[in-house]
């Protein structure tokens, strides 16, 4: 089983706050993606990263941020939640020269 | 832009029956891997195909990767209540570097 950690697991919260998921990962890979995903549903790519410094935007339109400060450390930032962005939220990462991706558990984010 | 299609959606089977997923892409695929997720789980990878029309197993499980590799196929003998969950392929195009998820297979398995 890969080594990716994602907190919280679950987060409700009201409209209009400030949140940010964490996700990080012990293998040293240089690639990280932000999914997201609404139950029974496909998978959506918001974020990605090829390394530190390295951020981009995915196929799906997100209002959320990110940032690679760390290689280890991806997170995920919503300046202003809406509920419209209750859905789950999956982290995964993948090896320099491989593209198989291993998952965290994900955060299930409900804003009310 | 690219799209990766699934069928069928849902597939409620006995035990013991047999199960197939197809996957489809719109574009010619460099790979293509094949993920499950179960109830409430994440995505876990199970293979990677790279070579037209190539065969991989996993004991009851069956992967193909079509000549054209621009289809693919997951194949369950004599399924049973542990595979339940959604089954998701995920191509990799020559000209992007980006996994695109296909739309999943969930699969019922009643005993």
């Amino acid at each position: 089983e890969a080594d990716i950690y994602q907190t919280p697991r679950y987060l409700v919260i009201g409209t209009g706050k400030k949140i940010t998921l964490e996700c990080s990962q012990t293998m040293g890979h240089d690639k990280m993606y932000w999914y997201q995903q609404d139950p029974g549903m496909e998978l959506h790519l918001i974020h990605y990263s090829y390394g530190v410094n390295s951020t981009e935007k995915g196929d799906l339109s997100s209002e959320s941020t990110v940032s690679r400060i760390r290689t280890e450390h991806f997170p995920l930032t919503l300046e202003s939640a809406r509920p419209s962005h209750t859905s789950q939220y999956l982290c995964a990462s993948s090896g320099q020269w491989s593209y198989e991706q291993y998952f965290g558990p994900g955060t299930r984010l409900t804003v009310t | 832009g690219q799209q990766v299609m699934q069928i069928p959606q849902y597939q409620h089977v006995q035990e013991g029956e047999d199960f197939t997923t197809y996957c489809n892409s719109s574009t010619t695929l460099s790979n293509i891997q094949w993920y499950k997720q179960r109830p409430g789980g994440h995505p876990v990878f199970l293979i990677q195909l790279v070579k037209s029309g190539e065969v991989k197993k996993q004991k009851r499980l069956t992967f193909q990767f079509g000549e054209a590799k621009k289809n693919s196929s997951l194949h369950i003998t004599a399924t049973q209540t542990t595979d339940v969950g959604t089954y998701f392929c995920a191509g990799l195009s020559y000209n992007t570097d980006k996994l695109i998820f296909g739309t999943g297979t969930r699969l019922q398995v009643f005993p």
